[in-house]
């Protein structure tokens, strides 16, 4: 079936530091990518998206890339400040049938920004 | 995003009951969507609805059911067929086709 791999799943670095998080999925007719950042406790926020006629895309510190051939995208943040610290997810459209506009969620990469 | 809220933000089950979390938006979306999060597992698809009346089984949809009778609603209903209902439940909504969905602040759900 369907999937996506998303990883690390913790990812620890110095505050300045760059942190790259990395997500494979399954199905070659997938053409959305949105990443969410959700801090402890609260809701899942967009912080960007890109689509599949896009190579990269970027919004000041925070650019994605996604190469379709090779099935996979990354998130990039340059930077990083202690405020960063939180889960992220990646996700991936499905396109069959009625199920337009539904993701398939990896399972997170936690992110600790030290000062 | 104060477009949706969910209600309540703590929901305590006792064994062999039904309780029912509310969704409400007001962002004039068409699809909303029904997640459980569990610790390290994502989000996972319960239910999901593209347009009023109209709601389909996600990948995780056993012991719960939804309806959609109005646009701005959906709620959940998580049965006592779910026999490991503790969780963090999330609705989001989004427009129809590969649009951004934005998420409640979420329900949390517990056994007592």
């Amino acid at each position: 079936g369907e999937n996506v791999e998303q990883h690390p799943s913790t990812l620890s670095v110095q505050e300045g530091d760059s942190a790259v998080i990395k997500c494979t999925y399954s199905d070659s007719a997938s053409n959305y990518f949105p990443w969410y950042k959700q801090e402890l406790g609260k809701r899942p926020q967009l912080i960007i998206d890109i689509r599949s006629n896009v190579g990269e895309k970027k919004d000041q510190r925070i650019a994605v890339t996604l190469n379709k051939t090779a099935k996979h995208f990354s998130l990039h943040i340059t930077e990083t400040q202690p405020e960063d610290s939180a889960v992220y997810f990646c996700a991936a459209s499905r396109n069959y049938g009625g199920s337009q506009g539904n993701l398939i969620f990896g399972k997170g990469t936690k992110l600790s920004v030290k000062p | 995003d104060g477009g949706i809220t969910q209600s309540p933000k703590y929901l305590f089950r006792k064994e062999g009951q039904n309780v029912t979390l509310s969704c409400e938006q007001n962002l004039n979306h068409d699809a909303m969507y029904w997640y459980r999060q569990d610790p390290g597992q994502g989000l996972r698809l319960i239910y999901y609805s593209q347009i009023v009346n109209d709601f389909q089984k996600g990948d995780i949809a056993e012991g719960y059911s939804v309806s959609r009778e109005k646009k701005e609603s959906f709620p959940l209903t998580v049965t006592s067929a779910q026999k490991n209902p503790t969780a963090f439940y999330l609705c989001a909504s989004g427009r129809q086709g590969y649009q951004p969905q934005h998420f409640g602040d979420g329900t949390r759900l517990s056994i007592l």
